[in-house]
């Protein structure tokens, strides 16, 4: 099985901030990686899929990179409704989560 | 607009079974596969099972594989999973979930129904 390890799991910032959240792979995904984002009490949101690829309706201020193994989700400017878990997910084989990315107020 | 609705949840001893349906609305749901991904609380989700837009093909995750039975109705464009040999450790929100395409990812959730499996 595919093990996806997500850093930081907590992560402090402020409104304004550059925020970057990193998801490693046990082995090659090659570009077959999505992310989300999960309120309290609410389904995850997709919010980028084949690694760099934006969902329709997610804010450009979203962005995704990597390859293979290390891939990257980067907020360019936090915003007050971006304080939430985010979650990567393989889809290589079967679909794998990471254990989630708090992103919450400094 | 595109509408998953999930339900069958609720409480269960060790060793019970439950049946859970998801009603999809919004969409030609003959056309997708279709999937149930569960949330154990405070963790992160789980992808557990997938079925063919035709039912021709049906997955599992190991943790659930030989328990658990996913099933669809097309004319009744509803989802199923049923789930037999309930552990402690299948505690969980269950969302069904519709893929973007071909590939295991979820671009629509239901809202998710808690199956607490508890003595």
């Amino acid at each position: 099985d595919i093990q996806m390890t997500q850093s930081p799991s907590t992560l402090s910032a402020s409104v304004g901030d550059r925020v970057t959240i990193t998801c490693r792979a046990s082995q090659s995904v090659n570009i077959w990686l999505a992310w989300y984002q999960q309120k309290p009490g609410k389904a995850p949101k997709l919010l980028i899929y084949k690694t760099s690829s934006l969902e329709s309706g997610v804010p450009s201020r979203f962005s995704g990179s990597g390859s293979g193994t290390e891939f990257t989700l980067t907020i360019s400017s936090l915003q007050p409704d971006d304080f939430a878990t985010y979650y990567c997910q393989q889809y290589i084989s079967q679909g794998t989560f990471g254990q989630g990315t708090k992103v919450d107020v400094k | 607009e595109v509408q998953l609705v999930e339900s069958g949840g609720g409480s269960v001893q060790p060793g019970g079974s439950l049946r859970l349906s998801c009603v999809a609305s919004g969409f030609t749901f003959s056309s997708y596969w279709m999937h149930w991904v569960r949330q154990a609380p405070g963790k992160g989700p789980e992808w557990i099972s997938r079925i063919s837009n035709d039912d021709s093909r049906r997955e599992y995750a190991d943790s659930v594989k030989g328990r658990f039975t996913i099933s669809r109705d097309n004319a009744k464009n509803t989802l199923y999973l049923q789930m037999n040999s309930l552990g402690v450790e299948d505690t969980a929100v269950y969302y069904c979930a519709r893929g973007r395409d071909g590939g295991t990812y979820f671009q629509y959730w239901g809202q998710g129904t808690l199956v607490i499996v508890s003595s």
